[in-house]
């Protein structure tokens, strides 16, 4: 059970490219989002989904777009990188089940730097 | 808007020692709140989460009281060690996923 798994570890990128941040959960959950980090502050939600097919927007989606095609994986795409983009990037899973809070599992972290 | 604040940034403890780290809330609406500790380089660790409905819960080690009358959160850390030391988030939510997460308290641990 590898749990909440995020890749690439590390990125760097030009201003105007794209990419895509990857995440997979392997705990069979219904609920998966995004958040980012930045320095010296809590996080912050971009996106999240409650199950396949599903997706809405966090506190801060300007720029993010996500889909969820399977339970398993979430992957967050930026389509023209900015230098405010420029954080540490979260990936969160958590089961619906019994509809009330449950604890959230979080990945190891993406650190972008966008020049 | 609704946020959820630390008070202190910075809070340096002895080994050994307890350890309080408070947060100030505002959203009313919010039914749980929960505590995270992150260590450098690492995502989010769930600590401890308290529902609204209650006013303490104990863990190892940790124990999270809530005031809903002054809508303030804290953490107590007993007998504080080295592993203790890292960036301690509250985190409050009104719904099953949503998060809103507090600034961020930076523990350090001294022998």
């Amino acid at each position: 059970n590898a749990g909440v798994t995020q890749t690439p570890k590390f990125q760097v990128l030009k201003t105007g490219q794209s990419m895509t941040l990857q995440c997979a959960q392997d705990m069979n959950h219904e609920y998966m989002s995004w958040y980012r980090q930045d320095p010296g502050m809590g996080l912050r939600l971009i996106h999240y989904s409650v199950g396949a097919g599903i997706t809405d927007q966090g506190e801060v989606p300007n720029g993010y777009n996500v889909s969820r095609s399977t339970t398993e994986d979430f992957p967050l795409r930026l389509l023209s990188a900015a230098p405010s983009q420029t954080s540490v990037y979260f990936c969160a899973s958590t089961s619906l089940a019994g509809g009330l809070y449950n604890e959230q599992f979080f990945g190891p972290g993406t650190r972008l730097t966008v020049l | 808007g609704e946020s959820v604040g630390l008070h202190l940034p910075t809070l340096s403890v002895q080994e050994g020692d307890n350890s309080i780290i408070n947060c100030a809330y505002s959203n009313s609406a919010s039914d749980y709140f929960i505590w995270y500790k992150q260590e450098s380089g690492k995502g989010p660790q769930f600590i401890i989460d308290i529902r609204s409905n209650m006013d303490k819960r104990q863990g190892q080690r940790v124990t999270v009281l809530l005031n809903k009358t002054v809508k303030h959160l804290s953490l107590q850390i007993a007998a504080t060690q080295p592993g203790d030391s890292a960036v301690y988030f509250c985190a409050e939510t009104d719904s099953w996923g949503k998060l809103q997460f507090g600034a961020g308290t930076q523990v350090v641990v001294t022998p």
